[in-house]
């Protein structure tokens, strides 16, 4: 089955500054990304996704890469803000079945 | 649109006991996921229905943990009998395909803790 990995595991930015999370899979087959977020105590809610037929996606501060070749996709947030502080997943299926999640990146955005 | 409902929200048992998690997906949802979080983790993947029928359930311990969507509608998770490494969120998600979007959504969760 499929294996996603994910780093950083912690990761600390100042206010403004950009963050950059990654994601590596193994099954070639895949062919959707979405990535979540889950602040303490609170359900995941998926922020963003990308199709295998697109390398890049872009949604006002958030943007995802995707690297079908090498198998990997990132996370991109620029000027964080300190309601961006949360864990973030990514995550890989084949048309959103048996969905594999990463471990989790711990985003904190310090004012 | 209601969200995913799951129930109960915190449950509490002792070792080699059984117990039972609900889940309501949001309407005409036809595929629905239930997923384990241990504390720390990313959600894992424990067994997603389309309808009434099992998709996958590969990752399912299926010496004590069983789960059905007898109407296609509504499920149950069941663990019998838990151990202490069953403590986690269980976190019950659909979803339906249309056009593009293939967004889960998640319920609220049932944090169980095994004594």
């Amino acid at each position: 089955g499929e294996n996603v990995e994910q780093h950083p595991s912690t990761l600390s930015v100042q206010e403004g500054d950009s963050a950059v999370i990654k994601c590596t899979y193994s099954d070639s087959a895949s062919n959707y990304f979405p990535w979540y977020k889950q602040e303490l105590g609170k359900r995941p809610q998926l922020i963003i996704d990308i199709r295998s037929n697109v390398g890049e996606k872009k949604d006002q501060r958030i943007a995802v890469t995707l690297n079908k070749t090498a198998k990997h996709f990132s996370l991109h947030i620029t000027e964080t803000q300190p309601e961006d502080s949360a864990v973030y997943f990514c995550a890989a299926s084949y048309n959103n079945n048996d969905m594999r999640f990463g471990a989790g990146t711990r985003l904190t955005v310090k004012p | 649109e209601a969200g995913v409902a799951q129930s109960p929200r915190y449950k509490i048992i002792e070792k080699r006991q059984s117990v039972a998690f609900w889940c309501n997906p949001i309407s005409g949802h036809a595929t629905l996921y239930w997923y384990q979080q241990i504390l720390g983790q990313g959600p894992k993947l424990l067994i997603q229905f389309q309808n009434n029928g099992v998709v996958d359930d590969s990752q399912l311990p299926k010496d004590r943990f069983s789960a059905e969507r007898l109407k296609g509608v509504d499920s149950t998770l069941k663990i019998q009998p838990a151990k202490l490494e069953d403590s986690a969120v269980y976190l019950c998600a659909s979803s339906n395909r249309q056009g593009s979007s293939y967004e889960q959504y998640f319920g609220p969760g049932t944090r169980l803790t095994v004594t």
